[in-house]
């Protein structure tokens, strides 16, 4: 069955602290991989996106993740969070070709930054 | 440009009573998705479009819910005798759809539904 798994269900940093959040899928095939974030108030934002080509991508904010094949894996990075980063955070994939367009996610990832 | 807008932002219904949610898409994109996000699960997909046509209803709970999209633009997914179970954020996403390679779906703000 398809899925996403996303290990860490609620995070507490401090300002400055470095972040990794897991992401592992199940799915069959080539995936393309996502990480949306959703600011509080405000609706879900594309963080990056892994299609194809380098296994580590480059996101806004600061943001990278890297693809593990062998893994089956997509975990977050971001060497040093701010208050602003305070957010959820969604892992979701898809397939990479034909009409398999409906994304798969994760349950998210609420990340707290204290200042 | 605009982003995708949804409408109603809330809605509150009385549980039997049939509700309409609306999608404006961004300009161009040719496909549209429907999700829901319920209280403690993720989001779960619900209906695919591509054009005017849905190739993936896969999603759809029951045969209470339908969708339709018109001139390849607005969608409309419509609850038909709501029931308490179905209060969610219901969001509405649209991708340019050319090539599912690098299709990325961007997202509106969501209807949150709830049922009394």
């Amino acid at each position: 069955a398809q899925s996403v798994s996303q290990h860490n269900h609620h995070v507490i940093l401090s300002e400055a602290a470095s972040l990794e959040l897991g992401c592992n899928y199940s799915y069959g095939g080539t995936v393309n991989l996502f990480w949306y974030v959703q600011y509080p108030g405000q609706h879900l934002q594309l963080l990056l996106k892994y299609f194809s080509g380098d296994p580590l991508v480059k996101g806004i904010k600061g943001f990278e993740a890297e693809f593990i094949k062998s893994k089956f894996s997509f975990n977050l990075r971001k060497p040093s969070v701010q208050w602003s980063d305070t957010a959820e955070y969604f892992c979701a994939v898809n397939g990479y070709a034909g009409n398999n367009r409906k994304l798969i996610w994760g349950l998210g990832t609420s990340l707290a930054v204290n200042p | 440009g605009a982003g995708v807008s949804q409408s109603p932002s809330n809605k509150v219904t009385e549980k039997g009573k049939d509700v309409e949610l609306r999608c404006d898409p961004i300009s161009g994109h040719t496909a549209l998705y429907w999700y829901r996000q319920s209280l403690g699960q993720g989001l779960e997909f619900l209906i695919y479009f591509q054009g005017n046509s849905a190739p993936d209803k896969s999603g759809l709970p029951s045969d209470r819910f339908s969708a339709e999209r018109t001139g390849g633009s607005v969608s409309t997914l419509t609850i038909q005798r709501t029931q308490q179970e179905d209060s969610a954020v219901y969001l509405c996403a649209s991708s340019p759809g050319l090539l599912a390679v690098t299709d990325t779906q961007y997202f509106g703000p969501g209807t949150r539904l709830t049922v009394l």
